[in-house]
């Protein structure tokens, strides 16, 4: 079956510029979820979402950072006037949420950025 | 909070030396607890899990076992191969306000040598 999809796979920009990255999750997923995993580094937790809840904003680094999710499904990151530091792979993933918390995640292929 | 700790990389071996990736954690209630994976070029993948205290995850001749005592996860394998290298992230699911947030540690990246 399909899995998570992501696009760009690749977005080069200017600093200064927005960009949107797109996540497409596992169809039924109800929980999603935004990483970023700079050169060597490990994931940073960015942005959860749950079903119609609000969503768990607590790792956006700062105010340029946004997200939304439509109609349960697809997501879509935006990062308005970019910095160089802001390059970096972000990776969507999206799983079952189960009471148990045993769900897994399933990870998308990620957008590599490069902010020039 | 919940928060995961593993040993820094690189991990360097010989093909057929036995690995060990330690991976503690920090939580509160009863969390499920995780080994990812991601090879050179691909995105993370599951490798293992175990959802309570004792259980083992085992795959591909990796296991962990849930050690609530020592709050640890330590991933092990006999015998590595050289198909082993990648960065392994250690990760644990909390339960908070029914919510299934996942924790992961830094990755630690393995190095597998002919």
């Amino acid at each position: 079956g399909a899995g998570v999809s992501q696009s760009p796979s690749n977005k080069v920009t200017e600093k200064g510029k927005d960009v949107e990255l797109r996540c497409d999750p596992i169809s039924g997923h109800t929980a999603l979820y935004w990483y970023r995993q700079s050169l060597g580094q490990g994931l940073e937790f960015l942005i959860y979402f749950q079903g119609n809840s609000a969503p768990d904003k607590s790792g956006l680094p700062s105010d340029r950072f946004s997200a939304e999710r439509t109609g349960g499904s697809v997501s879509t990151l935006t990062i308005q006037r970019t910095q160089q530091e802001d390059s970096a792979v972000y990776l969507c993933a999206s799983s079952l949420a189960r009471s148990r918390g045993d769900g897994e995640q399933f990870f998308g292929p990620g957008t590599r950025l490069t902010v020039l | 909070g919940n928060s995961v700790t593993q040993m820094e990389g690189p991990v360097t071996l010989s093909e057929e030396a036995f690995l060990t990736i330690n991976c503690t954690y920090t939580a509160t209630g009863y969390p499920s607890l995780f080994w990812y994976v991601q090879y050179p070029g691909e995105g993370l993948q599951l490798l293992l899990k175990a959802t309570k205290a004792d259980d083992k995850g085992s795959n591909k001749g990796f296991e962990a076992t849930y050690r609530k005592e020592t709050t640890s996860f330590h991933l092990e394998k006999g015998s590595v191969q050289v198909s082993d290298s990648a960065v392994y992230f250690c990760a644990l699911s909390g339960r908070l306000y029914n919510f299934n947030k996942f924790y992961f540690g830094s990755g630690t990246k393995l190095n597998v040598k002919p």
